[in-house]
């Protein structure tokens, strides 16, 4: 069965850097694209932005341009999440979700989300 | 990018039906059919209800069911169960420069 199983809960101070990873089995990695969607405590969901496993194309949310990178080892079918200068409105739990497939633009599978805390 | 308007909140008994509007621009809703609806649960990932407007996954009640008119989508729930209370999502594919997908703030949908 498909799952995405996602790195545990990280405390990171303000300026600080946070790498999420996202661990995928049950398909065929390369060939459904990933996304990064957040919820910051009391929000909606935001999207970040999506990596192309096969070849790992990115496209990013503006807002989030220069602060988030988004990379994928295929040998443990993982994807990463990076997020630097972490300021306190990044707190919030990230999501990591499968497209359902090619150029679907809905999210058929998500993992369990990872809560990061931006704190001093 | 503003996010999509959705209720705060709606509320409804065992058996009736509601409805959850989620409005947008032409630049998403209205521009495409890429409407999607997300049930969400504290404390667990979303599942996705409805796709492409109209579509539902296989697994998923067919007491939820999508519409859309101009730039408004809708997400209605028939025959309301207590399993039903979740806070619901909606997403649209967006043509906006910033980002490629808008989703709404959400509803909390409260089964009385």
């Amino acid at each position: 069965q498909v799952q995405l199983v996602q790195s545990g809960a990280e405390v990171k101070q303000p300026g600080a850097s946070v790498k999420v990873s996202c661990k995928a089995s049950g398909y065929t990695f390369t060939i459904y694209y990933i996304h990064w969607i957040r919820q910051a405590p009391g929000q909606g969901l935001e999207w970040m932005g999506i990596i192309t496993p096969n070849v790992g194309g990115t496209r990013y949310a503006q807002k989030f341009q220069g602060r988030v990178t988004m990379t994928r080892d295929t040998s443990t079918s993982t994807v990463y999440m990076e997020l630097t200068s972490l300021r306190s409105e990044d707190t919030a739990v990230y999501y990591c979700a499968r497209e359902a497939y090619y150029e679907a633009k809905n999210f058929d599978y998500w993992g369990q989300g990872s809560l990061v805390t931006v704190s001093s | 990018q503003s996010a999509l308007t959705q209720p705060a909140s709606v509320s409804g008994s065992p058996g009736q039906s509601i409805t959850i509007s989620c409005t947008g621009t032409s630049s998403d809703v209205g521009g495409y059919n890429y409407v999607s609806w997300y049930q969400h649960r504290p404390g667990n990932a979303p599942i996705l209800m409805i796709y492409d407007v109209v579509n539902r996954p296989s697994g998923v009640s067919n007491r939820f069911s999508g519409s859309k008119s101009g730039n408004t989508a809708s997400l209605t729930i028939s025959g309301l169960q207590a399993e039903d209370e979740a806070d619901y999502y909606c997403c649209s594919y967006t043509s906006s420069t910033t980002l490629a997908y808008v989703f709404g703030a959400g509803t909390k949908v409260t089964v009385l």
